[in-house]
């Protein structure tokens, strides 16, 4: 069965703080990595990985996977209080290309 | 730009009743899934459908049926709801499951409440 474990679970830091959350997996035929903020309503897309070492980049944020010991990580630099979301890792692999998501982190930043 | 489109946005059933969770996507995509958000469980997949006229059981579809209407619609279909089906809905959308490089994009839920 596909496995996807995020840590932590939940982190409360302040305004300004550098933080990283981490996805780790286990599934058959990978494909690809996906990250995702949700905030109120809907999940949005931030990044996909599929290569090892290679950093995804959008502003403060950035993503690295590393498919040699299957995780991945997503940094946040200089944290501000409109980064408070869920944020949700999720796998797609297996023989019908599912994706299959952790249980996400929820990121509190205060001011 | 609509996107992803569920209706309704909020429902309260009582046990026993049905109900039908409609999707509609506008980007041409040919693969629709129906996700359940529960505290502390994450999204968990309910069915999907690759591509118009096919669907596909998913992690969790007991309790449920889908139908997908044509290549824009995806519906999914409560027939005699139950309270462990209190949750919140998430339509999504991809291009193709074979690209696996096109990510989903998620309507913005329906929260269900059966008492």
């Amino acid at each position: 069965e596909d496995k996807v474990v995020q840590s932590p679970l939940s982190l409360v830091v302040h305004e300004g703080d550098t933080v990283t959350l981490n996805c780790s997996y286990e599934v058959t035929n990978f494909r690809s990595l996906l990250w995702y903020k949700q905030e109120k309503k809907a999940p949005t897309f931030l990044f996909m990985l599929t290569s090892s070492g290679i950093e995804k980049k959008s502003g403060r944020l950035s993503s690295i996977l590393d498919k040699k010991e299957l995780f991945s990580i997503l940094n946040i630099t200089a944290t501000q209080t409109g980064d408070s979301a869920i944020y949700l890792c999720a796998v797609r692999g297996g023989s019908n290309y599912k994706l299959t998501f952790g249980k996400g982190t929820l990121l509190t930043v205060n001011p | 730009n609509a996107g992803v489109t569920q209706t309704p946005k909020f429902q309260v059933l009582k046990t026993g009743q049905s109900m039908t969770l409609q999707c509609a996507q506008d980007m041409n995509h040919n693969s629709m899934y129906w996700y359940r958000q529960d505290p502390g469980m994450g999204l968990r997949l309910i069915y999907y459908s690759a591509s118009e006229g096919t669907t596909d059981k998913g992690e969790v579809p007991n309790g449920y049926n889908v139908s997908r209407l044509n290549k824009r619609e995806f519906s999914l279909r409560l027939e005699s709801a139950a309270p462990s089906q209190t949750s919140v809905y998430f339509c999504a959308s991809s291009e193709d499951p074979a690209f696996y490089n096109s990510p989903l994009h998620f309507g913005n839920g329906t929260r269900l409440t059966v008492t």
